[in-house]
């Protein structure tokens, strides 16, 4: 079974670098498939942050393109999110996800870990 | 951008059929899905490529995807299915999310 858990600081300071990991277990991300951040800030929807590609290609969200860089470290199974000068808009639950291929849906999600952005 | 548009809320009586939409232009030229997500949980896909089910998703989840609008359909609504939904689409291999709609079973 593939499982994906997000780890990180839960705290971040105002103009800081917010950054996390997930760490996928079932399944080699070599293998391939995209692997999306997603983020919900507390009580509101989904947004889709942005994905690497197996091969290290990266698609981004174009409103939060300019403060994100997503990577992949195939040799520890993992992939990463840093989002750059932070403020309070950016507290959210971070999801990272599984998808299958550009027009799939996600079909395995991490649990979901609280990012606050405060100082 | 592409926006995708849902009613913030969708009422239902235990037993009946709910729909929720989702608005996009041209959304019928591209696939949709759609998520479940209940408190505290990550979200489920209940349906994928406009009209697919995967394993596990009861048959009275439903979808279908024409001209601007896709929709959910939830046929004889139980209490387990008030949560909220979103849908989900792609341009240009970017990804969109619809802004959610909380279904409620009354």
């Amino acid at each position: 079974q593939v499982q994906l858990q997000e780890s990180g600081p839960g705290l971040v300071k105002p103009s800081e670098t917010l950054s996390l990991t997930c760490v996928v277990s079932g399944y080699s991300i070599s293998s391939g498939y995209y692997w999306d951040w997603i983020r919900q800030p507390p009580g509101k929807g989904l947004e889709w942050i942005g994905s690497v590609y197996h091969s290290g290609s990266t698609y981004y969200n174009p409103s939060l393109k300019s403060r994100v860089t997503i990577s992949v470290d195939t040799s520890k199974n993992q992939f990463s999110l840093k989002l750059n000068s932070v403020t309070a808009a950016d507290t959210a639950v971070f999801y990272c996800a599984r998808r299958v291929s550009s027009g799939s849906p996600n079909d395995f999600w991490g649990q979901g870990t609280l990012v606050t952005v405060s100082s | 951008s592409y926006d995708l548009t849902q009613p913030p809320s969708v009422s239902v009586s235990p037993g009946q059929t709910a729909s929720i939409t989702c608005s996009g232009d041209k959304l019928g030229d591209k696939y949709a899905c759609w998520y479940q997500q209940k408190p505290g949980q990550s979200p489920v896909v209940v349906i994928y490529q406009d009209t697919k089910r995967p394993s596990g998703i009861p048959e009275r989840f439903s979808g279908s995807n024409s001209g601007n609008t896709a929709t959910l359909t939830i046929s004889g609504t139980q209490a387990m299915d008030e949560a909220d939904y979103y849908c989900q689409a792609w341009d240009s291999s970017i990804v969109f999310f619809g802004g959610g709609t909380k279904l409620t079973v009354l």
